[in-house]
């Protein structure tokens, strides 16, 4: 089983529609990203999270600490918010690699 | 432009060969990280640096493969007798450590294919 597992694996929206990806770990951990990969590779980084919540724009973070898990919220979605969503680990005490997710390819429809 | 940069973009390579990649990080980023992702999955981590220092290296990383950061600047990564395995997209990503915050600048990555 892997230390960080993201579910759905894909997701199909029409555009406006509100977007929940989750994410479950099973470690201890010291901070949670959750980092945009559009096609070509390129990686961006969205939030970084140790608690609670934190909103930038139509996207909203959140994590539960005690019940290991995260999700990223994308409220009026748009077909350039179509990308795949990776969450990734920071694990305590064990230097500062990160352990990523599958990822979850979103596709949002016009 | 003042974020990450890898070179090349793209390497095809035949088997056997020895092919390097370039990182260069953010400046005055003191940290410096090299991944693997293959099509479909999530990245890997294979190693990071802080400043000239290796600090870490995973157990992805076998002995055909070695990365440097010579002067805590640029990194460069190494495979030696490239195998057809070893096609991926490499990604390369910086930070500089405040505290407990470090947010990884992630490079567009260089895609490797050995044939």
């Amino acid at each position: 089983k892997n230390e960080v597992e993201q579910s759905p694996q894909n997701l199909t929206a029409q555009e406006g529609e509100f977007i929940t990806i989750n994410c479950s770990y099973s470690v201890g951990i010291s901070a949670l990203h959750w980092l945009q990969q559009h096609p070509g590779g390129g990686i961006v980084s969205l939030f970084m999270l140790s608690s609670g919540k934190k909103k930038h724009g139509r996207l909203i973070a959140t994590i539960n600490i005690q019940e290991k898990h995260s999700s990223l919220h994308i409220t009026a979605s748009h077909p350039r918010d179509s990308a795949v969503y990776i969450c990734a680990v920071r694990r305590g005490g064990s230097g500062s690699r990160l352990t990523f997710g599958e990822g979850t390819q979103l596709t949002v429809n016009p | 432009d003042t974020g990450v940069s890898q070179n090349p973009r793209h390497k095809i390579t035949k088997r056997g060969q020895n092919v390097t990649f370039r990182c260069d990080p953010i400046s005055e980023h003191n940290r410096l990280y090299w991944y693997r992702q293959t099509l479909g999955q999530g990245p890997e981590f294979l190693t990071y640096f802080q400043n000239e220092a290796q600090l870490e290296k995973s157990r992805l990383l076998s002995d055909r493969f070695s990365a440097e950061r010579p002067k805590g600047s640029f990194s460069t990564l190494e495979i030696q007798r490239t195998e057809q395995g070893d096609s991926a997209m490499y990604l390369c990503a910086s930070s500089f450590l405040t505290g407990r915050e470090e947010t990884q600048y992630f490079g567009p990555g260089t895609r490797l294919l050995v044939l």
